[in-house]
């Protein structure tokens, strides 16, 4: 299986400062078809997980450009800029490119 | 607006076993994929299998291969989890989902004599 290492694994952040997560994967997560499937989530307290960031850089639906993903291959960083206490949560990697599906750990972003 | 309303979870003998519903709408549910995830009391989250939009197809995790299987009803936009054998690390939320985009609120599988 494909394993995903989210770090740090948790975050202190201040109101309007900005925070990088990695998710490295244990081999590549570029598709037979060329694309790469590794998408980002946030769980805010007692929610589901919420799509933030898709195939990499692509931002879902009515998420705000302060989220912004980037990578290739077996690393990839996801960035939040501007953070806001709506940002507060757990964010979780996910790779769709291999069977079976996997998720990173987890990082807990919380305010300093 | 795309909904997703789980049900089924209970408390469950090891061995048992439990069928978990889920019922789509806002969206074409039989054009989508749709996918299994559950998050265990640590939190963890743990893919469980997807089905193709006819049901003809499914994967699975190893981990529940063999004792899950998942199954949909295009006529009623519903998606089911047919649980089989249950031990305790089953012990879960259980979440649908649309691929990797819409997740439902997720129901609670307890597996404990």
């Amino acid at each position: 299986d494909v394993v995903l290492t989210q770090t740090p694994v948790s975050l202190l952040i201040s109101l309007g400062g900005q925070a990088s997560i990695s998710c490295r994967s244990s081999q590549s997560l570029v598709h037979s078809n060329g694309n790469t499937y590794l998408h980002w989530y946030l769980q805010k307290p007692g929610q589901s997980p919420q799509l933030l960031i898709y195939q990499v850089s692509n931002r879902f639906s009515g998420i705000p450009d302060r989220f912004s993903g980037s990578g290739s291959g077996t690393d990839f960083t996801l960035k939040i800029s501007r953070v806001e206490p709506e940002d507060l949560g757990v964010y979780y990697c996910l790779q769709r490119t291999h069977n079976p599906r996997t998720f990173g750990g987890g990082t807990k972003l919380e305010l300093k | 607006e795309v909904q997703l309303v789980e049900s089924g979870g209970s408390l469950v003998q090891p061995g048992g076993s439990l069928k978990l519903s889920c019922v789509a709408s806002g969206y074409t549910f039989s054009n989508y994929w749709m996918d299994w995830v559950r998050q265990t009391p640590g939190k963890s989250l743990e893919w469980i299998g997807e089905i193709n939009t006819d049901g003809s197809k499914t994967n699975y995790a190893p981990s529940i291969k063999d004792r899950f299987t998942i199954s949909r009803d295009n006529a009623k936009s519903t998606l089911y989890l047919q649980m089989s054998n249950v031990k305790s690390d089953d012990t879960a939320i259980y979440y649908c989902t649309v691929g990797p985009d819409y997740w439902g609120q997720g129901v609670m599988v307890t597996v404990s004599s």
